[in-house]
């Protein structure tokens, strides 16, 4: 199983609300990601865990807050964010060990209104 | 700076042409990996090439690794209107294990 999920697919929310992204994956790998794109740009890495510790953070504002809460499961939290923020949100995952080859999940198409 | 140049931005062709698109670097890398990127979806792992000359085949598609491990092309055979989508070359940052670096990308579109 190489699958990565995503849930929601799509989200609409104000600037007002908290909502939170999902992601899973079952291919026992030990680091996880979240990429933020923005239509016709490359993915952009946002963080990474490894083995369930936050080990980058790009400087990303603190609206977007990140959890993981066991080997399998990666959240972002979502509150307060700007019109600016809409723009597919990736999760990936890879082994942890030197291995570079991630593995992505759909996305999710976040729209901030 | 972009760290990663892709050529071209775009490309739009024909069923059954030939295509090469090119990632482009002053930097030496240890392993580079492409990606190709449907609408609505995440990017797919198609490749990772680590040998400086490195060529890897997969059905239509040829990826070569440029002998200084600077630069990678991705060759098309017989484009299918399924090729669609964003290539996307990508590196590992140096220093880093787990740090991807994305080119600019190169958008391909294939009509019948």
């Amino acid at each position: 199983d190489t699958e990565v999920t995503q849930t929601p697919k799509h989200l609409v929310m104000g600037m007002t609300n908290k909502k939170s992204l999902k992601c899973e994956q079952h291919m026992g790998h030990r680091a996880m990601y979240w990429y933020k794109q923005k239509a016709k740009k490359p993915p952009e890495l946002m963080f990474v865990y490894s083995y369930e510790k936050l080990s980058i953070n790009e400087s990303v504002p603190s609206r977007f807050s990140p959890e993981c809460p066991n080997s399998s499961l990666l959240n972002l939290h979502l509150h307060a964010l700007q019109p600016e923020d809409s723009a597919l949100y990736l999760c990936a995952s890879s082994q942890y060990g030197g291995s570079y080859e991630q593995y992505f999940g759909p996305g999710t198409r976040l729209t901030v209104t | 700076t972009q760290l990663l140049e892709q050529s071209p931005q775009f490309l739009s062709i024909q069923e059954g042409e030939n295509l090469t698109v090119y990632c482009n670097s002053s930097s030496v890398f240890s392993s580079l990996q492409w990606y190709r990127q449907e609408p609505g979806e995440g990017p797919v792992l198609l490749v990772t090439v680590v040998t400086g000359g490195e060529v890897k085949k997969l059905k239509r598609l040829t990826f070569q690794f440029g002998d200084a491990r600077k630069d990678s092309s991705l060759h098309i055979t017989a484009a299918q209107p399924g090729d669609t989508g964003l290539y996307l070359c990508a590196v590992p940052l140096p220093g880093t294990a787990s740090k991807l670096t994305f080119g600019t990308g190169t958008r391909l579109q294939v009509t019948l």
